[in-house]
């Protein structure tokens, strides 16, 4: 069975820090796809990245940064020179093509706080 | 245009009452899905449905039911409302079923239960 792990409850950094957030996943499929959601102060979920098994090699938007390893089933998100907008719950998921339903398992989340 | 809508935004109600969650989306998606996301954030999935079948986490009480009466919406319904049912429900959709696709969340539902 999938298992997605964020074992960092709560960051609190200063804006202009700049912030990892891990994100370890368990799988017994060789095809899956990762991605990384936000849910801001006011509760929608944003998508943020998607990634499949496949393809391994980092991301960069913007200030946002993936690097995914599958050699230690992480997929962690990195934000460059954090603002106090960026404070929000993050998501890591996984799903599996071969699980039917296309359905999401999430992680239990990281709260990161942005102080002024 | 809002992607993904949800009806009520909040609902509070009593033990023991059948309630109803609406949601529809205008992107054209075959698959929608309901997730339940607790008090402690954990986010959970409940259903998964298209036009094909639906797929029920095993974990969901039969007091939850999804009912889609066309491919733009899929309502939960839930009979006899316990406690334990409060939470924040997302409703969601993605092109198709494979598990490559981004899902679109609708904005929530805060289920309250007194």
């Amino acid at each position: 069975a999938q298992k997605v792990t964020q074992a960092q409850t709560e960051i609190s950094v200063v804006e202009k820090e700049d912030v990892t957030l891990d994100c370890v996943y368990e799988t017994r499929d060789t095809t899956y796809y990762l991605f990384w959601y936000k849910q801001p102060p006011s509760g929608e979920l944003v998508f943020l990245i998607r990634r499949n098994s496949f393809d391994e090699q980092n991301e960069i938007s913007g200030r946002y940064s993936w690097n995914f390893q599958k050699s230690t089933s992480s997929f962690n998100f990195t934000i460059t020179a954090s603002q106090v907008v960026d404070s929000a719950v993050y998501f890591c998921a996984l799903s599996e093509p071969h699980n039917a339903g296309n359905m999401l398992t999430f992680g239990g989340g990281t709260r990161l706080m942005v102080k002024p | 245009d809002t992607a993904v809508s949800q009806t009520p935004k909040y609902l509070v109600t009593q033990m023991g009452n059948d309630k109803s969650i609406k949601c529809e989306q205008n992107l054209g998606h075959d698959t929608m899905y309901w997730y339940k996301q607790d008090s402690k954030k954990f986010l959970k999935i409940m259903f998964s449905y298209n036009n094909k079948e639906l797929i029920i986490n095993e974990t969901v009480p039969n007091r939850f039911s999804p009912k889609s009466p066309d491919k733009a919406h899929l309502n939960l319904h839930i009979n006899s409302l316990e406690l334990g049912d409060s939470a924040v429900y997302f409703c969601a959709s993605s092109q198709g079923d494979w598990g490559d696709e981004e899902q679109f969340f609708g904005p929530g539902t805060r289920l309250t239960v007194l």
